[in-house]
């Protein structure tokens, strides 16, 4: 049972380059999530989204940013133009349509680490 | 959502329990206790969550007090693999989507 697969493990940029960042989530999840990590500090939420839509991006700047998860394949997360402070762990998280409790848990999966030269 | 507390560090001997505590006195009624897990390098680990019974897995037990203001997370046997980072984070099940975490506890498996 595959986990969330995120690819690349590491991608190098230098400034004013487009970062693409994707996740596969698990078989059967629908749900897919996209988190920061800063050096040093915790996860801070960035967007959520269905299969073809954005139910939530306030977590996102507002520019260079944009979030995407098509019908088919992955889910993309671009960041254009990056900046030095666009370097972050990125992590990607999946879950089911939620229950009748609406609790499912968010698997995680082991990120992008990005570097911006 | 409700906010937590918990200690920034804690020792355990390797084999004994590691009991995390943590406190979320201002949790509501229909918020969820979920407890995550962060191993150097690697993306946030789901370990187990509860409403206000406790909860047992292959991984860990957890424990909501009657009240539902603080719980614990215990890990029976640990191990140096359980060293880690270990969130608390408190959940409302009609909310948005989002996990909020926090700083965490930093939890370090001694030999």
């Amino acid at each position: 049972n595959a986990g969330v697969m995120q690819n690349p493990r590491h991608l190098v940029r230098r400034r004013g380059q487009e970062a693409r960042l994707r996740c596969s989530p698990m078989k059967g999840h629908s749900h897919v999530y996209w988190y920061r990590q800063l050096p040093e500090e915790g996860l801070k939420f960035m967007v959520y989204l269905q299969k073809e839509n954005i139910i939530d991006e306030s977590g996102m700047p507002k520019e260079r940013f944009s979030a995407e998860f098509p019908k088919e394949g992955p889910s993309i997360l671009r960041i254009q133009q990056v900046v030095r402070g666009d370097s972050a762990a990125y992590f990607c998280a999946s879950s089911p349509p939620r229950g009748v409790d609406g609790n499912q848990p968010q698997h995680f999966g082991d990120g992008t680490r990005l570097s911006i030269l | 959502d409700a906010k937590t507390t918990q200690p920034p560090s804690m020792d355990c001997a390797e084999g004994r329990a590691a009991n995390l505590p943590c406190n979320h006195s201002t949790i509501s009624g229909n918020e969820y206790v979920y407890w995550y897990r962060q191993i150097h390098s690697q993306g946030p680990q789901y370990i187990i969550h509860g409403l206000k019974n406790n909860e047992t897995n292959e991984m860990a037990s957890l424990i909501i007090t009657e009240d539902r203001k603080s719980s614990t997370l215990i890990l029976p046997h640990a191990t140096l693999r359980d060293t880690a980072v270990y969130y608390c984070i408190v959940r409302a099940n009609n909310a948005g989507n989002m996990l909020t975490f926090g700083g965490g506890t930093r939890l370090m498996v001694k030999p």
